[in-house]
This record gives structure tokens, sequence and C-alpha cells, in this order.
């Protein structure tokens, strides 16, 4: 079955506690992405891939890094989680880069960070 | 910011009748998406409308776009109480690969 699929689906930490979310696909997709998601601002992309090891911020990149080793693999990393980083957050891949195709959404991962 | 408006923020109809959303955005594009998200769950991929497109159907959905005022609205026809969901606009500025996303419209059917 084509999916996206995260781990953990739920998290709560404490504030300066690195930790990975993990996202794959199996789809064969280009490009993947990253986003939260809060109350009344919709979605915001933190970081997205157009390939293996092309990497590029969205509008919200602070606190977060990625990285692209493998197709299939885009995990996001908190090196030192802030309450501001309590959301919702989304992964996502499509073939196309440039908006040409359908973004396949995970399931989403909600965090919270005390 | 560069987020996409949608209006209105939430809409509540009853089943059987017809559902209009708005998407206003600001930069030149090459095709604009609609996405429906049912309660905190991932976003599911309903339609994508290219830029030289004037307006696109599937099942009861139709689309618009119309470039020279920058806006996309969403409407779905004959709605059912199924159609209870939060629906965005997401778009891609011309020679960028970003993706902007609308704040959403809230959208609940009664039965």
């Amino acid at each position: 079955e084509a999916q996206v699929t995260q781990n953990p689906r739920y998290l709560i930490t404490v504030t300066g506690k690195k930790l990975t979310v993990t996202c794959s696909q199996n789809m064969n997709h280009e490009y993947m992405s990253w986003y939260r998601q809060d109350p009344g601002l919709g979605l915001r992309q933190i970081y997205y891939s157009m390939n293996v090891e092309v990497t590029d911020k969205g509008d919200v990149p602070e606190g977060y890094k990625v990285s692209r080793k493998e197709k299939r693999n885009f995990p996001l990393i908190l090196e030192s989680p802030s309450p501001n980083q309590t959301s919702l957050y989304f992964c996502a891949s499509s073939l196309g880069v440039m908006g040409t195709d359908e973004q396949f959404f995970g399931p989403g991962t909600r965090l919270t960070v005390l | 910011s560069q987020q996409g408006e949608e209006d209105p923020q939430a809409l509540s109809i009853q089943e059987g009748e017809n559902a209009t959303m708005n998407c206003s955005y600001k930069t030149s594009i090459n095709n604009l998406q609609w996405y429906r998200q049912n309660s905190g769950r991932g976003l599911v991929h309903l339609i994508l409308i290219r830029s030289n497109e004037r307006e696109k159907h599937s099942g009861r959905l139709r689309v618009t776009l119309d470039t020279s005022k920058k806006s996309s609205s969403l409407l779905i026809t004959a709605s059912r109480a199924a159609d209870t969901a939060s629906y965005f606009c997401a778009l891609v500025p011309s020679g960028t690969y970003k993706y902007i996303f609308g704040t959403g419209t809230r959208l609940k059917v009664l039965a």
C-alpha cells in the first residue's frame, strides 16, 4: 500500500531533550516536506527536500533540522525543543517538485514540549 | 506572511445544500490544489487546477481559478454529513519549491 508513515504518533518531552521524528514513504517520490499545524494558522512548511541530499528551508525552519540521506526517509530533528514547538507535525511527499502533483500526507505526530 | 487566506473561516450548512469556500493568495502560481482534513488527521488531496485552467470538476467538487484576481473557490454540491471537515488551498509560488497553505475553512454539514 502506498503510504507515508511517521513515528512516533504522540510524544511528550521536556525542554532541551533532543528528539527525532521519522518519516518514510514507499512511493519513490522526489519531494518530501515537513509541516507544522497550529490552531488558526493552517499548515506552515518547515523544511522540504527536492531529492537526496537536497534540502531547503520553508517558512518556519528555526529550531529544526532535517536530512535526506535516502530517497524514502526524511527525519525531522529538534536539537533542543522548546514549548513553542508544541504542535501537530505532518510529513508529506509528492512525485513532482514544484507543486505539479498531489502531496501524500502522513498521519501526523502530536508533540508536546513541557 | 505569505499564507493564503481562506474565507469563510467556518461554515455550517444543512445536508443537501451547496458549500462554497474561497482562497486568495498574493503571488503568481503554476497551479493550485485543494485538500481536506478530517479532525486532526493527515490531509487528503482533492483536486489540482493549473494556472491556464479556469474551472475543473471532480464528482461533486467544482473548482475555479482566477489568476488575475489571485483567487480560487471550491464548491461542494449536494453536501453530505461525511463532507464535514476542514478544507485547505495550497499553492507553490512560481519559480519556487515552497508550499503555501491557506488558513482553512471548517465545514460542518448537519444531517
